[in-house]
């Protein structure tokens, strides 16, 4: 159980175009995504907190007209990186959790975005 | 601010126990977690012990919390190439029980 999609794996784009990455909770109902930046031999580094419903919450320092986030549904929020350029290039995870103090966050399998 | 500091490296032998320390500044944090993370992979949930708990074990992996010390380790029985990965520590904080990251400790695996 508890498992977490995340799509695409792997994407190169040229610089100026905009890229959407998909994160699914396959078998829960998540109320509460996170996307996560990671830099090479880094820990991760938390862009935006997600609430179902509601507008994302982001970190000091993450531009919400760059990132755009979507938590439309219990199963679903995006991530939109938009007019990308190669400072954007970066591994993007993803995590879902469930309402309740005891529950872990549960990640997908993270997105290599790379910016040509 | 809150932080959660880890060793960079491990090396441990084959079939010997790996041992994973990690120190914690956030007295109020209710859970305490070990993720593993694999090259090019995203994280894979361990284990987590919640903060009133001093022992969890669950097969070859054993957590121990000393909350007097803010202290956490993650042992590995019988290290396998398996096993061979960075382990984060993590704790949670806040009402969206954001996680507080560790830098990450590489266990490598001589055989």
């Amino acid at each position: 159980g508890a498992v977490v999609s995340q799509h695409p794996s792997w994407v190169i784009c040229k610089s100026g175009t905009s890229v959407k990455i998909e994160c699914r909770s396959l078998d829960f109902q998540a109320t509460t995504m996170f996307w996560y930046r990671q830099f090479p031999k880094q820990s991760l580094m938390l862009m935006a907190t997600s609430n179902e419903g509601s507008k994302a919450t982001y970190e000091q320092g993450v531009e919400k007209d760059k990132f755009l986030i979507n938590h439309a549904s219990l199963t679903l929020s995006t991530l939109t990186v938009t007019s990308a350029h190669p400072e954007d290039s970066s591994f993007y995870i993803c995590s879902a959790r469930v309402a309740g103090s005891d529950q872990p966050q549960h990640f997908g399998d993270g997105t290599r975005l790379s910016i040509l | 601010g809150e932080d959660v500091e880890q060793s960079l490296f491990l090396s441990v032998r084959e079939g010997d126990s790996s041992v994973i320390n990690c120190t914690y500044t956030d007295s109020s944090s209710t859970y305490l977690y070990w993720y593993k993370q694999e090259p090019g992979a995203g994280l894979q949930l361990l284990t987590y012990i919640f903060s009133n708990m001093d022992m969890k074990q669950d097969q070859r992996l054993t957590v121990l919390l000393n909350k007097k010390d803010k202290h956490l380790s993650l042992r590995i029985a019988d290290t396998q190439t398996g096993d061979s990965a960075i382990y984060f520590c993590a704790e949670s904080h806040g009402s969206n029980y954001q996680l507080i990251w560790g830098a990450g400790t590489k266990l490598i695996i001589k055989p």
